[in-house]
């Protein structure tokens, strides 16, 4: 089945970075867009970007541009999400999600469990 | 980028009702428009996908109409299991966007 196992939480400091990985299993790995979505305590869930793990193409929410990268390594299966110049509001759980595919129009189907990233001096 | 609204932000029904969520877009989308269920403390789950797909083993309950800038979930026979907060997230291209959620509790 499919599955998606996310690196766990972290703390960091303002200004820092952090680095989130996620692996997946269960199917090709090249096959699928990976998301990433984040969501603060108690708020709305809030898109990231893409990465197409075939091409490696991305394609990140513009408030995120500058401060996002998301890779992969085919050879292990897994994607990784980079934020730089850490905020107090970057304290969110980071999910990656594994494209439904087809002619779903980029639903996000298959969820890790999430990453609490926590920004605090 | 495209922003998505949600009516009503929260309701509450009691089990065996009928419930519709609204979700609107602020430019034309086509059918790019999927639902989620998020209950407290999990990870989200996908319920409809291209508007009106129903996902794989979601309860045949819900349901999605919707194209353009307006689209709808119903919940034909509301269940104690369907406490949670519903997202729309729109997929049309380049940004992919949420709505804020509209929270669904049993009377």
């Amino acid at each position: 089945q499919v599955q998606l196992v996310q690196s766990g939480a972290e703390v960091k400091k303002p200004g820092a970075s952090v680095k989130v990985s996620c692996k997946a299993s269960g199917y090709t790995f090249t096959d699928y867009y990976i998301h990433w979505v984040r969501q603060a305590p108690g708020q709305r869930l809030d898109w990231v970007g893409w990465i197409n793990p075939k091409s490696g193409d991305t394609n990140y929410a513009q408030r995120l541009q500058g401060r996002v990268t998301m890779t992969r390594d085919t050879s292990i299966s897994t994607a990784y999400l980079e934020l730089n110049r850490l905020r107090s509001d970057d304290t969110v759980v980071f999910y990656c999600v594994r494209d439904l595919g087809g002619n779903s129009g980029h639903a996000l189907a298959y969820w890790g469990q999430g990453t609490l990233v926590t920004v605090s001096s | 980028d495209i922003q998505m609204t949600q009516s009503p932000s929260s309701l509450s029904a009691a089990v065996g009702d009928r419930v519709t969520i609204t979700c609107r877009a602020s430019q034309s989308i086509s059918n790019n428009l999927s639902w989620y269920q998020q209950k407290p403390g999990k990870v989200p789950e996908l319920l409809i996908y291209a508007a009106s797909s129903l996902q794989s083993g979601v309860p045949s309950r819900i349901s999605g109409s919707g194209s353009e800038t307006d689209f709808t979930l119903t919940i034909s026979s509301l269940q104690p299991e369907d406490s949670a907060i519903y997202f729309c997230q729109q997929t049309y291209r380049p940004s992919f966007t949420f709505g804020p959620g509209t929270r669904v509790d049993i009377k």
